[in-house]
């Protein structure tokens, strides 16, 4: 069975700090991963996925097959960061595997 | 449309009534989800539509959760005899057959508050 784990709830930084959301995972194939984010009063969207390699809103993720992590992280956190995140992973076919989600609070 | 439509925005019932639950997926989207999102359980998977293959159903919690798709766009859940623990907001989310650049494109959800 596939499972994502996230296992911090709340993760609470200053503005301009380092902030890192952790996500680890267990698959036996060939994982595909992604990040959504829920801002307040918003709908939940698409953050980036691991096979596209970008950086979105300074955000990057690494999917680190040995360690089975898919970490998120930015060097410097800003206010507007504030949000929900939500670590998923793709099983067959398009159907996805959510993680409980973290709060990320940046605080001034 | 635009985006995925979703209604009610919000649903109070009492327990033991049936409700029902409205997505209106995007155009040419052919993949549906149905996933319900409450505090400290993340997003629990509950149905899924994949153009006109059968329904993955696995997540569905009891018998009293059932889901259509008519026509392969609009999509209604219904949770008969509600329980209080049904509490929590339905998301809906739709995509192209496969998971493209974009994803799922969720909708805003149905709060439903079973008293």
């Amino acid at each position: 069975a596939q499972r994502v784990t996230q296992p911090e709830k709340l993760l609470s930084v200053f503005k301009g700090a380092p902030v890192e959301l952790k996500c680890n995972y267990s698959y036996s194939g060939s994982p595909e991963l992604f990040w959504y984010v829920q801002y307040s009063r918003q709908r939940l969207q698409l953050l980036l996925r691991h096979i596209s390699r970008e950086s979105i809103k300074g955000f990057t993720a690494d999917l680190n097959k040995g360690e089975t992590s898919f970490h998120l992280k930015k060097p410097f956190a800003q206010e507007e960061d504030s949000a929900m995140y939500y670590c998923a992973l793709s099983e067959y076919g398009n159907k996805l595997v959510f993680g409980a989600g973290t709060i990320l609070r940046v605080k001034s | 449309g635009a985006g995925v439509s979703q209604s009610p925005s919000n649903k109070v019932t009492e327990k033991g009534k049936d409700v029902e639950l409205r997505c209106d997926p995007i155009s040419g989207h052919t993949a549906l989800y149905w996933y319900r999102q409450s505090l400290g359980q993340g997003l629990e998977f509950l149905i899924y539509f994949q153009g006109n293959s059968a329904p993955d159903k696995s997540g569905l919690p009891s018998d009293r959760f059932s889901a259509e798709r008519t026509g392969g766009s609009v999509s209604t859940l219904t949770i008969q005899r509600t329980q209080q623990e049904d509490s929590a907001v339905y998301l809906c989310a739709s995509s192209l057959p496969w998971l493209g650049e974009d994803g799922y494109t969720f909708g805003s959800g149905t709060r439903l508050t079973v008293v």
